[in-house]
């Protein structure tokens, strides 16, 4: 239980196009969900909290005409990378709390999904 | 803001060896959650360990709330343990978000 996919795993785009990344919940629903940011031997940073039905928080230094959240289910959300740069690649990682705690040890745990690795050339 | 700071930054261990990782935060937290980063980058759920203690095979975890600090200990390590272990810490006030720290990087070598 308690499974986060992504999509795209790996994504290649040319710089000044915009790229989406998928972030799913398969087994349980998740109204808060959220977005990090990983640079090579770096620790995660977190980018912003996704709420469903809402707009999305955002982290000090992060541009929200950038990186656009749409949260518009209780099991997906969407990072939009608009006007890629070269400076946007990077690994991109999202989680999601399931909102019931259900299905983990308590509402409180978030679970990751595997990444999508964004390069810009 | 809430400090989490993890050591040692890294370890390098012989197949069979013992380790600690320590955690350390600044801050009263309601969560706290050990996780390994494989080769891929996918983050493995280890424990959920706000406080008390807990174990699962050769890795347990033991979270002392009041003197804030954490520490997952790996017995009989295994080459496939390699990789970067994280904490990250959540705060009531927090909004649930979740604070990383820099990581440990484990080599087991055979």
């Amino acid at each position: 239980g308690a499974v986060v996919s992504q999509h795209p795993s790996r994504v290649i785009c040319k710089s000044g196009t915009s790229v989406k990344i998928e972030c799913r919940s398969l087994d349980f629903q998740a109204t808060t969900m959220f977005w990090y940011r990983q640079f090579p031997k770096k620790s995660l940073m977190l980018m912003a909290t996704s709420n469903e039905g809402s707009k999305a928080t955002y982290e000090q230094g992060v541009e929200k005409d950038k990186f656009l959240i749409n949260h518009a289910s209780l099991t997906l959300s969407t990072l939009t990378v608009t006007s890629a740069h070269p400076e946007d690649s990077s690994f991109y990682i999202c989680s999601a709390r399931d909102s019931s705690g259900r299905l983990t040890s308590s509402s409180y745990e978030q679970y990751f999904g595997p990444g999508t690795r964004l390069t810009v050339t | 803001g809430i400090q989490v700071e993890q050591s040692p930054p890294d370890l390098i261990l012989q197949e069979g060896a013992n380790s600690t990782l320590r955690c350390n935060f600044s801050d009263s937290v309601n969560n706290l959650q050990w996780f390994h980063q494989n080769p891929w980058g996918q983050l493995i759920n280890l424990f959920y360990i706000p406080s008390g203690t807990k174990q699962n095979g050769r890795l347990s975890a033991t979270t002392v709330a009041t003197e804030r600090y954490s520490l997952l200990y790996i017995s009989s390590s295994q080459t496939t343990d390699s990789g970067v272990y994280f904490c990250a810490v959540g705060f009531s006030g927090g909004y649930n978000k979740l604070i990383f720290g820099a990581g440990t990087r484990l080599a087991v070598h055979p």
